[in-house]
């Protein structure tokens, strides 16, 4: 089974400020998600990777399958993105049908 | 593209009643579509697998004729919480597979 880690817990930062998020897990995998969850509960898929880097807006994805971790990173950080990110891959390696395992999330707080 | 939708997204029902949740893949087919739970400031766990045509997938611990699943078609899952009690309230997510994890809004479940 795979077991994933997530830091930090919690993080706060000053609107404007660079963010990154980082994720490790234990077991090879094909792809690794990035979910956002707002307050209100609704997931949001952010990214799926299986290497290198992804780019959306100013959220930035990367991804070492040899070290078998991954960081989000958010560029110019807004009190929008306040909410929960969570790190999920297969829980065994394999494709993405594959069942996913969750990191505990981090709680995301920028100030204004 | 590759939208889920729940229905309802939220429901309060008193204890004892059944309950029904539809996911839905709005511009995709999904032969597998996966129902977690999340309770207060935990990780999401997934509760079991679901595979159109065939019988569900459950994870352990996860009693399956308490949690109903049926898959009837590509595009659509339900899970059903029969006789709920208040300690089933928690916070019901889809999601569809389509080269990756699709997830839904989530279905608040609160049991009086």
């Amino acid at each position: 089974k795979n077991e994933v880690e997530q830091s930090p817990q919690n993080l706060t930062a000053q609107e404007g400020e660079f963010i990154t998020i980082n994720c490790s897990y234990s077991v090879g995998i094909s792809a690794l998600h990035w979910l956002q969850q707002h307050p209100g509960g609704g997931i949001v898929s952010l990214f799926m990777l299986s290497s290198g880097k992804k780019k959306h807006g100013r959220l930035i994805a990367t991804i070492n399958i040899q070290e078998k971790h991954s960081s989000l990173h958010i560029t110019a950080s807004h009190p929008r993105d306040s909410a929960v990110y969570i790190c999920a891959v297969p829980s065994l390696y394999g494709g993405a049908t594959n069942k996913l395992i969750f990191g505990t999330g981090t709680l995301l707080a920028v100030q204004p | 593209g590759a939208v889920v939708s729940q229905h309802p997204s939220w429901v309060i029902c008193k204890s004892g009643t059944s309950v029904k949740i539809e996911c839905r893949s709005l511009d995709f087919q999904a032969t597998t579509m996966f129902w977690y739970r999340q309770f207060p400031k935990q990780s999401l766990m997934l509760m079991a697998t679901s595979n159109e045509g065939s019988k569900a997938t459950y994870e352990q611990g996860v009693e399956k004729d308490k949690f109903l699943i049926n898959h009837a078609s590509l595009t659509l899952s339900t899970l059903t919480v029969t006789s709920a009690h208040p300690e089933d309230s928690s916070f019901y997510i889809c999601s569809a597979h389509l080269s990756g994890q699709f997830f839904g809004p989530g279905t608040r479940l609160t049991v009086l």
